[in-house]
């Protein structure tokens, strides 16, 4: 069963709009949220992390919230530019846990 | 450099046949994981180690094996029991065993059985 959820597949924006990628997840018990950007046939890359003693990290033009009683994160990319084009995944995890469970990912297609 | 290095970029099998994918990291990182990637699935976690001589299961790790005899290194064999193994496996490795830190990725090994 599907722990984190990344409902949209895809989404485009245009370059110098704001890009926001949405993320849910099921279990409570996840304390650390991260999100990775990947181009194709390549590793995914870290791009930005929350833990949920915090609601808002930013780094740069990205920024992730974190809304704990909604089981719900988002990423803000602003201003979005043609290379943040890829497949953005939203991964979490338990603080004391194992491994990063994954979601589905979603394509940003930024356009000129 | 640093960094998490998976070989073969590209990888064929025939059916029937077991394959072994390498990963190997020199930063010194506890714990390494294996994950597989399909188009529209997300990544799904195959087997994790956080300590040399141990492992465990992940979420889809039937058909697949593994060994973790020196830090550095965290083989994955697929055998002939995966049913669908063609896919992308990625690798990956964190630094603490308590706790957490991001995970880093290698650049992947793409198998494909013919």
């Amino acid at each position: 069963d599907q722990q984190v959820k990344q409902n949209s597949p895809s989404l485009s924006v245009q370059e110098g709009r704001i890009s926001i990628l949405n993320c849910d997840y099921t279990n409570s018990m996840f304390d650390y949220f991260l999100w990775y950007k990947k181009y194709p046939a390549e590793g995914p890359t870290f791009l930005i992390s929350i833990s949920s003693i915090k609601d808002k990290n930013e780094d740069g033009r990205f920024t992730v919230f974190l809304n704990k009683s909604a089981k719900h994160l988002s990423l803000h990319i602003v201003p979005s530019q043609p290379g943040d084009s890829a497949v953005y995944f939203c991964a979490a995890t338990q603080y004391s846990g194992y491994a990063l469970n994954f979601g589905k990912g979603t394509s940003l297609l930024v356009t000129p | 450099d640093g960094g998490i290095t998976q070989s073969p970029k590209y990888l064929f099998r025939k059916e029937g046949q077991n394959v072994t994918l390498s990963c190997e990291q020199n930063l010194n990182h506890d714990a390494m994981y294996w994950y597989r990637q399909d188009p529209g699935q997300g990544l799904r976690l195959i087997y994790y180690s956080q300590i040399v001589n141990d492992f465990q299961k992940g979420d889809i790790a039937e058909g697949y094996s593994v060994s973790r005899e020196k830090k550095e290194s965290f083989p994955l064999t697929v055998t002939s029991a995966q049913k669908n193994p063609t896919a992308f496996y990625l690798c990956a490795s964190s630094p603490n065993r308590q706790g957490y830190t991001e995970a880093f990725f290698g650049q992947g090994t793409r198998l494909t059985v013919v």
